[in-house]
């Protein structure tokens, strides 16, 4: 069975980096069927995709968030990571890695496809 | 890129079938899929590619997608389907997830 797990550390200061990793059993994350994505959910909220990663290192970002988001893996370790920048209050929320699988309706760069796998969540606060 | 309208709540008794909707502009050339989430979970997939269910969904579970709505039905509805329902697409044209604001359903 596949299991996902969010760990990092559990509060940012405002203006720092947000750093989260999941960590992949059960399977392998160099599954060529597979993406791997970060999701999250502010207290109270709705869900909002922060962006996902192919093994190979291809990767794709809400545009919303693209200018202060690194997602990067490790297959060595079956491992994905999640950096955010400069955050604020704003960012508060529980970060959820996920894994996406591939319906093979591709057109472009992407293919549609849905999360089904998640990880547990790691609730992250901003907060001096 | 697209917006997915969901209404906000749906409210359903015991027995009776609940219809959570996600609108979208031409949503019916997009798969669609829909999540549960009960309070303090994660969210759990229970309908892919617009009718599939995943192993271990009942049956009770089903989706319908044509011109600008998708549906998530739920027949026979109990008080353990109360939870969160979200829809979600993958938008190839701008390569990035799109999920729904969420429905709340309750069953009173």
């Amino acid at each position: 069975q596949l299991q996902l797990q969010e760990s990092g550390p559990g509060l940012v200061k405002p203006s720092e980096t947000l750093s989260l990793t999941c960590t992949v059993s059960g399977g392998s994350i160099s599954s060529r069927s597979y993406y791997w994505g970060w999701i999250r959910q502010p207290p109270g909220k709705g869900l909002e995709w922060i962006g996902s990663i192919y093994y190979s290192g291809t990767t794709y970002y809400n545009p919303s968030l693209k200018s202060r988001v690194t997602i990067s893996v490790d297959t060595s370790n079956n491992q994905f990571s999640l950096k955010l920048s400069s955050v604020t209050a704003a960012d508060t929320a529980t970060y959820s890695c996920a894994r996406y699988t591939s319906l093979g309706y591709c057109t472009g760069t992407s293919c549609e496809g849905y999360f089904d796998y998640w990880g547990q969540g790691t609730l992250v606060p901003v907060s001096s | 890129s697209s917006v997915l309208t969901q209404p906000p709540s749906v409210s359903v008794a015991p027995g009776k079938t609940a219809h959570i909707t996600c609108g979208g502009d031409n949503i019916a050339d997009k798969s669609v899929h829909w999540y549960q989430q009960k309070p303090g979970q994660a969210p759990v997939l229970v309908v892919y590619d617009d009718s599939v269910r995943p192993s271990g969904i009942p049956e009770r579970f089903s989706g319908s997608n044509s011109g600008n709505t998708a549906t998530l039905t739920i027949n026979r509805v109990e008080g353990g389907d109360e939870a969160d329902f979200y829809c979600q697409v993958w938008d190839t044209n701008s390569d990035q997830a799109i999920f729904g604001g969420g429905t709340k359903l309750t069953v009173v």
